[in-house]
């Protein structure tokens, strides 16, 4: 099977602009997650998607949202880019029951 | 409430000799965990993970790590380093990984170097 994909994989961006991020699970995985990854914050959970719901959501502003579609494929937004907001974002999938997430490579973005 | 710490932000080693990355956790409840490995430009791999059955749970690529309750660790070892082996390594915890993500905690990471 093919892995998580996750497209563009780099991005570069002016603050006030929007982003639109995409994530496509594993084949027959129903639940997606995404987190933001930086070097002073680390890894945090933003919100995790199961059959076009979302399931649960982080501490993050609503300028970041998410949606999922009935393929199962997920896309995140970010509205009102700021500085901060420059970060590796990633993409996980899972069977469902399954304790074990599927990372895709992500989507570096530079926010200018 | 849940944390995690790793204990070492760096860890330096020479090829062939053994590694240790070390991992502290809290937990109020019986605690599920994961050592998760991120090589450059690229996303988490799943070296192991420990659910409630034997404390002692070996992973991919020779790693291994055991849960201790009596000191709440979760230590990550492997005999002999690797040059591929230098990479981040993250210690993961969560109370219930099947039903709420946000309970999912991922360490600060150990990066690990190997030297030839």
């Amino acid at each position: 099977k093919a892995g998580v994909t996750q497209t563009p994989r780099y991005l570069i961006k002016t603050r006030g602009q929007q982003v639109t991020l995409s994530c496509s699970p594993i084949s027959g995985h129903r639940s997606v997650s995404w987190y933001q990854q930086t070097p002073g914050q680390g890894l945090q959970f933003l919100f995790e998607y199961f059959s076009e719901t979302q399931r649960n959501k982080g501490n993050f502003p609503g300028r970041f949202s998410g949606r999922q579609f009935s393929n199962s494929r997920s896309e995140m937004n970010v509205s009102t880019l700021e500085l901060g907001d420059s970060a590796l974002y990633l993409c996980a999938s899972r069977e469902t029951g399954a304790t074990v997430q599927f990372f895709g490579p992500g989507t570096r973005l530079t926010v200018l | 409430a849940q944390s995690v710490t790793q204990l070492d932000s760096h860890v330096s080693v020479s090829e062939g000799t053994p590694v240790l990355l070390r991992c502290n956790y809290s937990s109020s409840y019986s605690p599920s965990l994961f050592w998760y490995v991120q090589h450059p430009n690229k996303g988490l791999q799943l070296l192991l993970k420990y659910t409630s059955a034997a404390t002692l749970v070996k992973g991919i690529n020779g790693f291994e790590a055991e849960f201790k309750k009596s000191e709440t660790s979760f230590h990550l070892t492997k005999p002999s380093a690797h040059m591929s082996d230098a990479a981040e390594y993250f210690c993961v915890v969560s109370d219930s990984w099947k039903t709420s993500y946000d309970k999912v905690i991922f360490g600060p990471g150990t990066s690990l170097s190997v030297i030839p």
